[in-house]
């Protein structure tokens, strides 16, 4: 069973400081790894995605990702209030384009 | 670009009714799959689509769920009895990937219907 684990949270964050939203993950042939954005009420809404190890940087988002450690992280620099939603984790194989959601982790920006 | 378009949005039913959703993905996207999402847990896949065949349907509830793309671009998700455990919201979402191949073919998502079954 492939699975995808995250902190429910909530994950409480004083606004401009960094947060950082961890994930881990089963299946060691896992090639993509996504991170969705989810505001209450809302769709998830793709943030960025990394497939080699290291970083990848996005604006105020950075994405790490350590394949020998199953795990990949989102850090989200001078955190805003709008930051604030569920974010999800998602994880992809190889040739195959389903996505092993895992169940998300609330942030709260407090002003 | 037009996002994915999803209908309708909300819909409330009395249990052992049906109803249907419809959705449509982003022009070319040759991937489509309908997710349920229920409260505070991740995307479930239902059934993912490759231009109009399934790919996997193997989470698809299939005595009361059905599903169909008929010519490779728009889907129908229908439900049929419907029970109370099918509240949750439907969401669309396609990808302008091909299976067999690499590459990370992201996923967009519709807006979603917010089901509720009473």
């Amino acid at each position: 069973q492939k699975e995808v684990e995250q902190n429910s949270g909530p994950l409480s964050v004083p606004e401009g400081a960094i947060a950082s939203l961890n994930c881990t993950y089963s299946d060691r042939g896992s090639q993509s790894f996504f991170w969705y954005r989810q505001y209450s009420g809302k769709s998830p809404e793709l943030i960025m995605f990394i497939y080699s190890n290291g970083d990848k940087e996005d604006g105020r988002f950075t994405a790490q990702l350590n394949k020998a450690s199953q795990y990949v992280s989102l850090l989200i620099r001078d955190s805003q209030p709008s930051d604030s939603a569920t974010y999800l984790c998602a994880v992809r194989g190889w040739g195959n384009y389903q996505l092993i959601w895992g169940a998300g982790t609330k942030l709260i920006i407090k002003p | 670009e037009a996002g994915v378009a999803q209908s309708p949005r909300y819909k409330i039913i009395e249990k052992r009714q049906s109803v249907a959703f419809w959705c449509n993905p982003i022009s070319g996207h040759a991937t489509l799959y309908w997710y349920q999402q229920i409260l505070g847990q991740g995307p479930k896949l239902l059934i993912q689509f490759q231009n109009n065949g399934v790919v996997d349907d193997s989470q698809l509830p299939k005595d009361r769920f059905s599903a169909e793309r008929l010519k490779g671009v728009d889907s129908t998700l229908k439900i049929q009895p419907a029970k109370l455990e099918d509240s949750a919201v439907y969401l669309c979402a396609s990808s302008s990937g091909l299976a067999g191949g690499g590459g990370a073919y992201e996923q967009y998502f519709g807006p979603g219907t917010r089901l509720t079954v009473t």
